[in-house]
């Protein structure tokens, strides 16, 4: 079993729709977690991160944790042709080292 | 610019030769990663520095494999003996520490072209 894996993907979405993309992980004891979006050519930018059960919001993305199933999604609203990148999914498993999943290409049709 | 920086941007280099790399950290950040990224995957985690020390890396990190960090400031990673299985980006990120966020922000990359 990888340690986070995220939906397959590509994922297509016509503009000013929602985006939703999932992620699953393995460690039970995970402290926090991590989605980065990376543009083609690019490294990894972080957009958001949360540690608590429950939604957190930060401008049109809601990122939402359930460590009871081990489930952490991202929601994008009113997407654009700029959120046109590979979303990743990245899991705090100690105290230092991030893993992160394959991550989910997200292409948005103007 | 205050985020963390590579060098170079991209490297080119035969089979059996030796490369560097630099990593240049946010300045208040003490602690660096490396990680390997290949196409189509997530960065995978190579080593860690905490200040000078490195504290942890991955059984990824062959014996070709070196990082070095001296006084806690920029780190280097040395491939020697390039393999074309090496050919990949090579990403350094940085944290200012703490148990529970561990935030890590990613310089640009050095991509990696072994021929």
């Amino acid at each position: 079993q990888k340690e986070v894996e995220q939906n397959s993907g590509p994922l297509s979405v016509p503009e000013g729709a929602i985006a939703s993309l999932n992620c699953t992980y393995s460690d039970r004891g995970s402290q926090s977690f991590f989605w980065y979006r990376q543009y083609s050519g690019k490294s990894p930018e972080l957009i958001m991160f949360i540690y608590s059960n429950g939604d957190k919001e930060d401008g049109r993305f809601t990122a939402q944790l359930n460590k009871a199933s081990q489930y952490v999604s991202l929601l994008i609203r009113d997407s654009q042709p700029s959120d046109s990148a590979t979303y990743l999914c990245a899991v705090n498993m100690n105290d230092y080292k991030l893993s992160f999943g394959a991550g989910t290409t997200v292409t948005v049709r103007a | 610019d205050t985020g963390v920086s590579q060098n170079p941007r991209h490297k080119i280099t035969k089979r059996g030769q030796n490369v560097t790399f630099r990593c240049d950290p946010i300045s208040e950040h003490n602690r660096l990663y490396w990680y390997r990224q290949t196409l189509g995957q997530g960065p995978e985690f190579l080593t860690y520095f905490q200040n000078e020390a490195q504290l942890e890396k991955s059984r990824l990190l062959s014996d070709r494999f070196s990082a070095e960090r001296p006084k806690g400031s920029f780190s280097t990673l040395e491939i020697q003996r390039t393999e074309q299985g090496d050919s990949a980006m090579y990403l350094c990120a940085s944290s200012p520490g703490g148990l529970l966020f561990n935030e890590q922000f990613f310089g640009p990359g050095t991509r990696l072209t072994v021929l």
